[in-house]
């Protein structure tokens, strides 16, 4: 989707490397999502945050920071790199202001593949 | 509780025949039960959802089945093509404000020609 924007969309790093991922929407959404996919793993939630002011961690944050810069902007952080982050990077938004359910429905960036060597 | 469980991993069909994916849940607080197709290099993108108070809904050539007792729900692709090969993933999530959306493993799908 080309209102959910991801960079770098590919990236390698050596092992202790401190990498940033960012994401930019246009979307106007309130909520946005970090997920790393795994074959055989499906799609796995770093973080999540429903306004600027609010972050909370997923089912995988250990390893993993991430910042809320403003409402369109929110980026993750590995401060030291491990070979087992490698894996497919996506950020994703939400419209709190649609519909109950509706509300869920996840609009995904085109990802970031990350290797860490 | 929290899991949705899909299967089957991976799936191989002929073009034209039925593909179906299923899945299970077990928090009966879900509500709302969303279907996401991925296509190879591109972000996961909703494909059809439905609430509990209906038993199927149908989009084109894509049909969910919902199974409320079971606490089961399936995809079927009729008249499959080569371009529906992709990963689908299933989804829950209780439809209040403050959740997020429980993902399945995904299945990869092809359809051979």
């Amino acid at each position: 989707d080309a209102d959910v924007t991801q960079t770098p969309r590919n990236r390698i790093t050596k092992t202790g490397k401190r990498i940033m991922l960012e994401c930019s929407q246009t979307k106007g959404h309130d909520r946005m999502y970090w997920y790393r996919q795994d074959p055989g793993l499906g799609l796995r939630l770093i973080y999540y945050s429903f306004d600027v002011k609010d972050i909370n961690k997923g089912e995988i944050s250990d390893g993993y920071s991430v910042s809320r810069q403003a409402q369109a902007k929110f980026s993750l952080s590995l401060e030291s790199a491990i070979p087992n982050q490698t894996a497919l990077y996506f950020c994703a938004t939400s419209d709190l202001q649609a519909a109950a359910g509706e509300s869920d429905t996840q609009y995904f960036g085109p990802g970031t593949r990350l290797t860490v060597l | 509780q929290q899991q949705v469980k899909q299967s089957p991993q991976s799936l191989i069909v002929q073009k034209g025949g039925i593909p179906i994916i299923n899945c299970a849940y077990e928090n009966t607080a879900f509500d709302y039960f969303p279907w996401y197709q991925q296509f190879p290099g591109k972000g996961p993108a909703l494909l059809i959802a439905i609430r509990p108070d209906v038993s199927e809904k149908k989009e084109g050539r894509f049909t969910i089945s919902f199974n409320k007792s079971a606490k089961q729900f399936s995809l079927h692709i009729m008249d499959s093509q080569p371009g529906d090969s992709a990963t689908y993933f299933c989804a829950a999530s209780k439809g209040d404000r403050d959740d997020k959306i429980i993902f399945g493993k995904g299945t990869r799908l092809h359809i051979l020609p």
